[in-house]
């Protein structure tokens, strides 16, 4: 059972252009969260995401960001016209139905963002 | 809004030593407490998670404990190596739908 998969796993990006973050999660697991860890500082929560459903955005910057997990294939993270203060490690994380499992997450590898 | 906090903020030990830290929360409703150990340049990985008053989890030399009434667990670890210098973040869910919070995590250094 493979692990999150996050891709790429390094990012290199020029001010104003577009990134895009991808998480896929475990087999089985119907929930994602996508989280930021700016230089210094811990794990800041951005959203969190059912299939085809945002549950909760209340940590994502209100423009220029925006998070998606279809139906099929993986969650993406998108980030419009960067700036230098994006650049962060972006770690997605997925868990089983949140009662099967008191919703323990696992993390993946993480995205690391350069903006130039 | 729930807040989970985390004391102390970085700890450092002698190869050897003891110690523990704590993870607070408010007692209202509760449904479930997660720690996790995050190793610079990694990700986080889960150590325990804790859902009942009183529980009482072990990992090798760690262990936690959870007391729901007064919201709080401690994270024990009994002779510390230097491979378990990492930061460890405790995280919680008030109720069965909602996002996990994490709190500010404690950073420990082994120092040989």
């Amino acid at each position: 059972n493979a692990g999150v998969m996050q891709n790429p796993r390094h990012l290199v990006r020029r001010r104003g252009q577009e990134a895009r973050l991808r998480c896929s999660p475990m087999k089985g697991h119907s929930h994602v969260y996508w989280y930021r860890q700016l230089p210094e500082e811990g794990l800041k929560f951005m959203v969190y995401l059912q299939k085809e459903n945002i549950i909760d955005e209340s940590g994502m910057p209100k423009e220029r960001f925006s998070a998606e997990f279809p139906k099929e294939g993986p969650s993406i993270l998108r980030i419009q016209q960067v700036v230098r203060g994006d650049s962060a490690a972006y770690f997605c994380a997925s868990s089983p139905p949140v009662k099967s499992l008191r919703g323990e997450q696992y993390f993946g590898p993480g995205t690391r963002l350069t903006v130039t | 809004i729930l807040n989970v906090e985390q004391s102390p903020q970085s700890l450092h030990v002698q190869e050897g030593d003891s110690t523990n830290f704590t993870c607070s929360f408010p007692s209202s409703n509760f449904y479930a407490l997660h720690w996790y150990r995050w190793e610079t340049a990694k990700s986080p990985e889960a150590l325990f998670v804790m859902t009942l008053n009183g529980d009482e989890k072990k990992k090798g030399r760690i262990s936690a404990t959870l007391n729901t009434k007064e919201g709080y667990s401690y994270l024990y670890i009994k002779g510390s190596q230097p491979e378990d210098s990492a930061t460890y973040l405790c995280a919680v869910l008030k109720t069965s739908y909602d996002k996990v919070i994490f709190g500010p995590g404690t950073s420990l250094s082994v120092i040989p």
